[in-house]
């Protein structure tokens, strides 16, 4: 997998966006960049990815540079639900395809 | 929608029993990974497969062994367990590594394995 390198930990404050970057300089041309995050002890939750356009949906925003060397992930109206430590991930694209969890981000959400 | 299914939730073992982990992956999905998460680390890939045959293997010990069956559920057998085995492990699906695109990892809630 591409290294990737995110902030150890990050406070919100409830009901503002929420910005975790994420730098992954060495992604190759046809790797996507996947973030999941994990609530308390509960199983990874996949959240968005992308490959070099930015990326919307229900959860989460993916803002990808145009040279693809970071990414942003936007939570836009962030809630207490949403502690957690986050992961930015760029799975090896040839072969199997097995994630690799880095430190992540713990993000904090403050009432 | 369905999510992938892990059995048991909790379990309590001695040193040097054996314990088997059970996965059932989201319908349709044909890929099962393997992962395991220590007390306060990050999840480690363990083993992964695709269409019963083994894809890829990463930190799994030499006395962990896997499977997985017609159905596409898969089976983690754990034996003489030690101490340190005491992780959370978690199950995750997908669509077929055959199809050669990264398909997305959907997690199960894991097993709370306890070795004592």
């Amino acid at each position: 997998d591409a290294k990737t390198t995110q902030p150890p930990s990050m406070d919100c404050a409830e009901g503002r966006a929420a910005n975790l970057p994420c730098n992954h300089s060495t992604i190759s041309g046809n790797e996507y960049v996947y973030w999941y995050r994990q609530i308390h002890s509960q199983g990874p939750q996949y959240i968005i990815h992308g490959l070099k356009n930015n990326e919307t949906n229900e959860m989460a925003s993916l803002i990808i540079t145009e040279d693809r060397k970071s990414s942003t992930l936007i939570l836009p109206h962030a809630t207490l639900r949403d502690t957690a430590v986050y992961y930015c991930i760029v799975p090896k694209q040839t072969g199997a395809n097995n994630l690799f969890f880095g430190t992540g981000t713990r993000l904090t959400v403050i009432p | 929608a369905a999510g992938v299914i892990q059995s048991p939730r909790h379990l309590i073992k001695e040193k040097r029993e054996t314990a088997t982990l059970k996965c059932y992956p989201i319908p349709r999905h044909d890929t099962v990974y393997w992962y395991q998460q220590g007390p306060g680390q990050d999840p480690q890939f363990l083993i992964s497969f695709y269409e019963k045959m083994q894809s890829d293997k990463g930190s799994i010990p030499d006395r962990f062994s896997a499977q997985q069956f017609s159905d596409y559920h898969s089976e983690l057998n754990m034996s003489s367990l030690e101490l340190g085995d005491s992780a959370l492990y978690f199950c995750a699906s997908s669509l077929g590594l055959g199809t050669g695109y990264q398909e997305t990892q959907y997690f199960g809630p894991g097993t709370r394995l306890l070795v004592l």
